[in-house]
């Protein structure tokens, strides 16, 4: 069955930098792009970033472009979101989640990692 | 941006209730529009794709329809499993958005 393991979250001063990590089984990880979504304590869903099966095509959120990057090791069925210039406002659970039946719709979530931004 | 607007954001209801939960969009969206259902301390779950699909193993009480702008999820006889969180969701551009979500309680 489909397995998306999250890790790498922590508490993180304000302007540091964190790389989260995404472990994938289950799924052929290599045909499937994937996606990173957060949610801040309390709050609604806020989608941060997309990379396709191969990694040559990336998008990200406005609230997170220019600070986050979004990468892929399909020899490893990893994904990584490397967090550049952390605002008190990243602190959120963030989730990785796969592709759903080949489309760009996201489909199935892991169980994500609290990232909390404090000094 | 597409903005995605739920109503309500909270709604009360008991088992055995139908309920509509609606969703706009701030532009077409053709039928690229999910809803997912998060319970709490949970991941999302896929609910409705493509407006009216469901996914597989979701219960057929639960039904989605609309295309363009206007979209609604419908539960036609809630069940007690059924109370949680429902956020709609367009994956017609990019950036992907969420409704702010509809808080569904007994």
């Amino acid at each position: 069955q489909v397995q998306l393991v999250e890790s790498g979250g922590g508490v993180v001063q304000p302007g540091r930098s964190l790389r989260l990590s995404c472990a994938a089984s289950g799924f052929t990880f290599s045909s499937n792009g994937m996606h990173w979504v957060r949610q801040a304590p309390g709050k609604g869903l806020e989608w941060v970033a997309v990379i396709s099966s191969d990694g040559s095509t990336k998008h990200y959120g406005d609230s997170v472009k220019g600070r986050f990057t979004i990468s892929r090791d399909n020899s490893k069925n990893m994904l990584y979101l490397q967090m550049n210039s952390l605002r008190i406002e990243d602190t959120a659970i963030y989730y990785c989640a796969n592709y759903y039946d080949g489309s760009s719709l996201i489909g199935f979530w892991g169980q994500g990692t609290l990232v909390t931004v404090s000094s | 941006d597409i903005q995605m607007t739920q109503s309500p954001s909270t709604l009360s209801a008991s088992v055995g209730d139908r309920v509509t939960i609606t969703c706009r969009a701030s532009q077409s969206i053709s039928s690229w529009l999910a809803w997912y259902q998060q319970k709490p301390g949970k991941a999302p779950k896929l609910l409705i794709y493509k407006a009216s699909s469901l996914e597989s193993g979701v219960p057929s009480r639960f039904s989605g329809s609309g295309s363009g702008t206007e979209f609604t999820l419908i539960i036609s006889s809630l069940q007690p499993d059924d109370f949680a969180t429902y956020y709609c969701h367009q994956y017609n551009n990019y950036p992907y958005t969420f409704g702010q979500g509809t808080n569904l309680e007994i």
